[in-house]
């Protein structure tokens, strides 16, 4: 069992948009504004594409966005395109003493 | 631009120790601004930390496997590497290597450089 809870799927059509939760704890996503998400078509490496809740990485489309409300992040897909379709995680940082948890992931497909 | 690449073992019986390097090209894996890391990903569950380790070759690994955990840098090589002794099924995963660009508690901005993960099977 994940630290983090994602649905394990999602879905939507080719230019709509979609959102994934994912739900921490005060001791993580709560507390903490260190949440980044990733998408991973299989066979490929992991790719970062939000850090610190809301920051696109260079090269990132403005398509992906990311938010937070009290333990829970968030991760839109706007303009939904077919190369969209892959896993979605997200991580977060919690604490010290921690490497950081991750969530469980999310099967985004494009209808 | 820096990419990573896993190698090692893919196949191993229980008890034994398992042997990943994580070869880094294109970058140095003697920046002080990041963390490198090992992450695996057992089959059908979601991604799970093993541990890190700097540049100058301080660790810190998951409580669920310090016991069997060890991780090396060798910036010479441009390499690090994990061990991970008295394997059973459950160690069964792709592990990924990363770099993590991060300062524990001032900034965080993710793991921004992935390898392609490497299959290690446990199996009498």
């Amino acid at each position: 069992q994940s630290a983090l809870t994602q649905p394990p799927s999602a879905s939507g059509s080719p230019g709509q948009s979609v959102t994934i939760s994912c739900t921490g704890t005060k001791r993580d996503v709560g507390t903490y504004d260190y949440v980044s998400w990733y998408q991973h078509h299989p066979g490929k490496a992991p790719k970062l594409l939000i850090y610190e809740v809301t920051k696109r990485p260079s090269g990132v489309p403005d398509r992906f966005s990311g938010s937070k409300s009290g333990n829970t992040a968030s991760l839109t897909v706007s303009g939904l395109q077919a190369e969209d379709e892959a896993d979605y995680y997200c991580g977060s940082y919690a604490g010290t003493y921690s490497l950081g948890v991750f969530g469980g992931g999310t099967k985004l497909t494009v209808l | 631009q820096l990419q990573l690449q896993e190698s090692g073992q893919g196949l191993l019986k229980p008890s034994e120790t398992l042997s990943l390097t994580c070869s880094a090209s294109g970058g140095s894996v003697s920046a002080s601004s990041f963390y490198y890391v090992w992450i695996r990903q057992p089959p059908g569950k979601g991604l799970e930390w093993v541990g890190r380790i700097s540049y100058s070759g301080t660790t810190y690994y998951s409580p669920s496997l310090k016991s069997r955990v060890s991780m090396s840098i060798d910036t010479s090589k441009n390499q690090f590497s994990l061990k991970v002794s008295s394997v059973t099924a459950a160690d069964t995963a792709v592990y990924y290597c990363a770099r993590h660009a991060a300062v524990a508690g001032y900034y965080d901005y993710g793991l921004d450089v992935w390898g392609l993960g490497t299959t290690v099977t446990v199996s009498s």
